[in-house]
């Protein structure tokens, strides 16, 4: 069964500290993206990755940064995290020739 | 960013009713998808459409691609406990893998 792998389920984490959320694909997809989601607002677009070393910001990229050193792996970083950053987070990923997304559980980040 | 108008934003209905939701954008899409979230993980994809027109069913799901290219349905037949959850619309605009999602359906069944 092919999978996108959330490191964590649940963060809690203190203001000013940084965030590490690690994403794993096993499908050897091109494209990985970070979403994060609030109530009424839906899925917001942070960042997104077409290949290894490749990023591309999203529709709200600030106080996030990104790294794809390997194809399977996309790491979203809360260079200081904020309680505003507080949400759910989700990754996703998709091969070259669209065919929708295949998401991870996600990880609950609560910044105190 | 987008984002695509869903509603309604949700619904409470009783086991057994039928169940529609839909999505409008001001700009076209190539592709409509509707993804189901159930509570505490991610979204699944539920239906995929890809012409304008088109009208595809999954089990007791059935979903449209609006002529205009500008709108989307989602049509859930004899609704059980299990079609909790919050539902997405999705559509890409064509060229590229990004997509904008709409802001979402809670659907919350009565048994």
């Amino acid at each position: 069964d092919v999978k996108v792998t959330q490191s964590s389920r649940y963060l809690v984490k203190r203001t000013g500290e940084k965030v590490f959320l690690e994403c794993v694909q096993d499908m050897d997809h091109e494209n990985m993206f970070w979403y994060r989601q609030d109530p009424g607002l839906g899925l917001r677009l942070i960042y997104f990755s077409y290949d290894v070393k490749m990023k591309e910001k999203g529709d709200i990229p600030e106080g996030y940064s990104v790294s794809r050193e390997k194809k399977e792996r996309f790491s979203l970083i809360l260079e200081s995290a904020s309680t505003n950053q507080t949400s759910m987070y989700l990754c996703a990923s998709s091969p070259t020739g669209f065919r929708g997304y295949t998401f991870g559980s996600g990880t609950r980040l609560t910044v105190v | 960013g987008q984002q695509l108008n869903q509603s309604p934003q949700s619904m409470f209905i009783q086991e057994g009713e039928d169940v529609s939701m839909n999505c409008t954008s001001s700009s076209i899409f190539n592709t409509w998808l509707w993804y189901k979230q159930e509570p505490g993980e991610g979204p699944v994809l539920l239906i995929a459409l890809y012409k304008a027109g088109e009208l595809t069913s999954n089990g007791r799901l059935t979903a449209q691609f609006g002529i205009t290219r500008k709108d989307s349905f989602l049509n859930i037949s004899a609704s059980i406990p299990s079609d909790v959850g919050i539902y997405f619309c999705a559509g890409q605009p064509g060229g590229g893998n990004k997509l904008t999602f709409g802001t979402g359906t809670q659907l919350k069944v009565e048994l």
